[in-house]
C-alpha cells in the first residue's frame, strides 16, 4: 500500500531564515506530486505540483520554490522567510493518467516569528 | 480562475442528526472528491466520484455526482462525535487539465453530544 511521509511535523522559524521541508511516497512509482498550504480555518492553495523528475509547475506567484530530485521526493524551499509564509504545509499525490484523486500527507506547521 | 461554492460554511448540530452539504460550479467537473480533514492533520479521502449521476456510499456518508456534472452533495446519517471536523469538496475541472484540483472553501462540522 501507499504511505506519504512528510517531515518535520512542526517547524518555528525566525524571518529570513532558509525553509526545507520534504515529503516523500511509498508504494507508488511516478506519482503527481503537489504542495499546498492551508492558512488556519482556510480553504487549501496549490502551490507546486510535479508530474516527474526535476518538472514543476508553480501556481501563484511567492517566496518559495520547489525541487524533485527523485521520483518520489519533493521538497519545499525558501532562500529567506516571511511572516507571511506561516501555515500547514500539505503535501499530496496522486496516479497520473487522468484520475486525480490526491492523497494527503499529514502536513507539516510553519510558524515565521 | 476555477472556484467551488461549498455550503453551508459551518454547521452546529445535535448529535444522531443527519447532515447535508454541498458544493457548486459555474463550470463541468469531470471527478469529484470528497475530504474531511482534524486539526492539525491532513484531509482524509472519505468518497470520490467520477461519472455523473454517481450515487456512492461509505458507511454513513452518501455523496452524488450532479447530473450537470457542475455540482456535489455529501450528506452524513446519524451523526456521532467522531464526525466533527471540516469537510472538503474538490474537483478535477475539465478545462484545467488533468493534474490539478479545485478545493471548496470547506465546511466545518461541529455535534453538541
Amino acid at each position: 500500500s501507499q504511505t506519504i511521509h512528510q517531515w518535520p511535523a512542526t517547524l518555528v522559524q525566525p524571518v529570513g531564515s532558509p525553509l526545507s521541508l520534504e515529503c516523500t511516497v511509498e508504494g507508488t512509482s511516478n506519482p503527481n506530486l503537489y504542495w499546498y498550504r492551508q492558512a488556519a480555518g482556510r480553504g487549501l492553495q496549490l502551490l507546486f505540483y510535479s508530474v516527474g523528475i526535476g518538472q514543476i509547475s508553480s501556481e501563484v506567484p511567492q517566496n518559495l520554490s520547489a525541487s524533485r530530485p527523485q521520483d518520489r521526493q519533493f521538497i519545499l524551499s525558501s532562500k529567506k522567510l516571511l511572516l507571511s509564509d506561516s501555515g500547514f504545509y500539505l503535501c499530496a499525490w496522486s496516479v497520473g493518467g487522468g484520475w486525480e484523486t490526491q492523497y494527503f500527507g499529514p502536513g507539516t506547521r510553519l510558524l515565521v516569528l | 480562475g476555477q472556484q467551488l461554492n461549498q455550503s453551508p460554511q459551518s454547521m452546529f448540530i445535535q448529535e444522531g442528526e443527519d447532515v447535508s452539504m454541498n458544493c457548486t460550479s459555474s463550470s463541468i467537473f469531470n471527478t469529484w472528491l470528497w475530504y474531511k480533514q482534524e486539526p492539525g492533520e491532513g484531509p482524509v479521502l472519505l468518497i470520490a466520484l467520477y461519472k455523473a449521476g454517481e450515487l456512492t456510499s461509505n458507511g454513513r456518508l452518501t455523496a452524488q455526482f450532479g447530473i450537470t456534472r457542475k455540482d456535489s452533495f455529501l450528506n452524513i446519517s446519524a451523526s456521532i462525535p467522531s464526525d466533527v471536523g471540516i469537510y472538503f469538496c474538490a474537483g478535477q475541472p475539465i478545462i484545467q487539465g488533468a493534474q490539478k484540483l479545485v478545493f471548496g472553501q470547506g465546511t466545518r462540522l461541529t455535534i453538541n453530544p
